[in-house]
């Protein structure tokens, strides 16, 4: 059965500190994908990224960027330079895929506090 | 626009009444699934569908039922609601299994007392 485990409940952090957000998976498939999503205070899921297994290659957009290592199993959300505004729950998810059945199994979340 | 959506957006019921959430999507996506989240547990697969007429048991579907009559909507009913499933329901969809993209409906925060 597939696990995804972020070992973080709670961070935080002043405004402007950079933070690193850690999930680590465990699948048997060889193919897959990871994600990252964001829940604010309102309560709606928002995605941030998709990563295929066969594509290591690291991620920036804007402020955000995620490292993928096969090697470790693990997908590592950083957040430079935060802001207030990046308060919010943060999953991390991996979708399995045997052909007959298919969900997201998620982490249990780190909740990122940026205070002033 | 391509969307997942969900209603009520709250609910307060009591316990032992009879409930239904709605779960529409406007993207011809194949798959449907329901999930619930609780705190320090992330986020649980209820059920599932692969297509119309085909549903399945994910990790906690006791107490739940559902139905997939046409491919668009795929409600979650609660046919005697109990404190414990007090909870926030998000439905998804996709295109097809495993494809890497669920669209996910805005949540429904549901309390039983």
């Amino acid at each position: 059965a597939q696990k995804v485990t972020q070992a973080q409940t709670e961070i935080s952090v002043v405004e402007k500190e950079d933070v690193t957000l850690d999930c680590v998976y465990e699948t048997r498939d060889t193919t897959y994908y990871l994600f990252w999503y964001k829940q604010p205070p309102s309560g709606e899921l928002v995605f941030l990224i998709r990563r295929n297994s066969f594509d290591e290659q690291n991620e920036i957009s804007g402020r955000y960027s995620w490292n993928f290592q096969k090697s470790t199993s693990s997908f590592n959300f950083t957040i430079t330079a935060s802001q207030v505004v990046d308060s919010a729950v943060y999953f991390c998810a991996l979708s399995e895929n045997t052909g007959t059945a298919s969900k997201l199994t998620f982490g249990t979340g780190t909740r990122l506090q940026v205070t002033l | 626009e391509a969307q997942v959506t969900q209603n009520p957006r709250y609910l307060i019921t009591v316990t032992g009444k009879k409930l239904t959430v709605t779960c529409s999507q406007n993207m011809n996506h194949e798959y449907m699934s329901w999930y619930r989240q609780d705190p320090g547990l992330g986020l649980r697969q209820i059920y599932y569908s692969m297509n119309v007429e085909v549903t399945d048991k994910g990790d906690v579907p006791e107490g739940y039922k559902v139905s997939r009559k046409e491919k668009r909507n795929f409600p979650l009913i609660l046919e005697s609601p109990s404190p414990n499933q007090t909870s926030l329901y998000f439905c998804a969809s996709s295109l097809a299994i495993n494809t890497g993209g669920y669209t996910f409906g805005s949540g429904t925060r549901l309390t039983v007392v």
